[in-house]
């Protein structure tokens, strides 16, 4: 594809089920970003994949977050056991390598609600 | 720690210049970056300073001063279509993921 996707575009769930968010990014693209936006905030960095090594985690919020990437293709974000905090847009980018200028492209982002 | 600020909201004219703020304090610098963000949408690329002065493109242009942390995106013959959230984001070091500011929600108005 041309640009990043992103799926689903809008999930709502029931707090305390599992989500399963799914991120294409740009063929040949190398770094992988996953953001969190909440209503009317600033994008907050939760993780970042950058070839074969090992993920920058720092920005996860706690432990029910986690998320996986295979090779430089797909990833998907797991929230498990869903709060009302969670409720956010989720955002993807990619770029192609993760050093210094590199534009980072952002998918159209999943917008999760959690009741 | 990492801070960016910015302007929550501004008003400008359709037709005038808006001067959009930013100021910075990270461990490290490697480069400052500014993204627009329409409602509802993925944000996009609009420039990137990683030296002190002015990049210009087209009606958008971006200053740096890397010793006063001080960044600013120039709009120029605003059109309607420019009201949106213009995000400023820093680079801290290496390929370090970028830090965002809470964004900059423009009004263009007739």
């Amino acid at each position: 594809g041309a640009g990043v996707s992103q799926s689903p575009s809008n999930k709502v769930t029931e707090k305390g089920k599992d989500v399963e968010l799914r991120c294409d990014p740009i063929s040949g693209h190398t770094a992988l970003y996953w953001y969190r936006q909440r209503l009317g905030q600033g994008l907050e960095f939760l993780i970042y994949f950058q070839g074969n090594s090992a993920p920058d985690k720092s920005g996860l919020p706690s432990d029910r977050f986690s998320a996986e990437r295979t090779g430089e293709s797909v990833s998907t974000l797991t929230i498990q056991r869903t709060q009302q905090e969670d409720s956010a847009v989720y955002l993807c980018a990619s770029s192609r390598s993760g050093t210094n200028y590199n534009e980072q492209f952002f998918g159209p982002g999943t917008r999760l609600t959690v009741l | 720690g990492q801070n960016i600020d910015q302007p929550t909201e501004m008003t400008a004219t359709e037709g005038a210049i808006v001067q959009i703020n930013c100021t910075y304090q990270t461990s490290g610098f490697n480069g400052l970056f500014w993204y627009q963000q329409h409602a509802g949408e993925a944000p996009t690329f609009l420039s990137y300073n990683v030296l002190d002065g002015l990049e210009e493109k087209g009606r958008f242009s971006s200053f740096l001063s890397r010793s006063k942390g001080y960044s600013y995106l120039l709009l120029k013959e605003l059109q309607m279509k420019d009201s949106a959230s213009y995000l400023c984001a820093v680079r801290d070091e290496g390929n370090t993921p970028l830090v965002f500011g809470k964004g900059t929600r423009l009004s263009v108005i007739a």
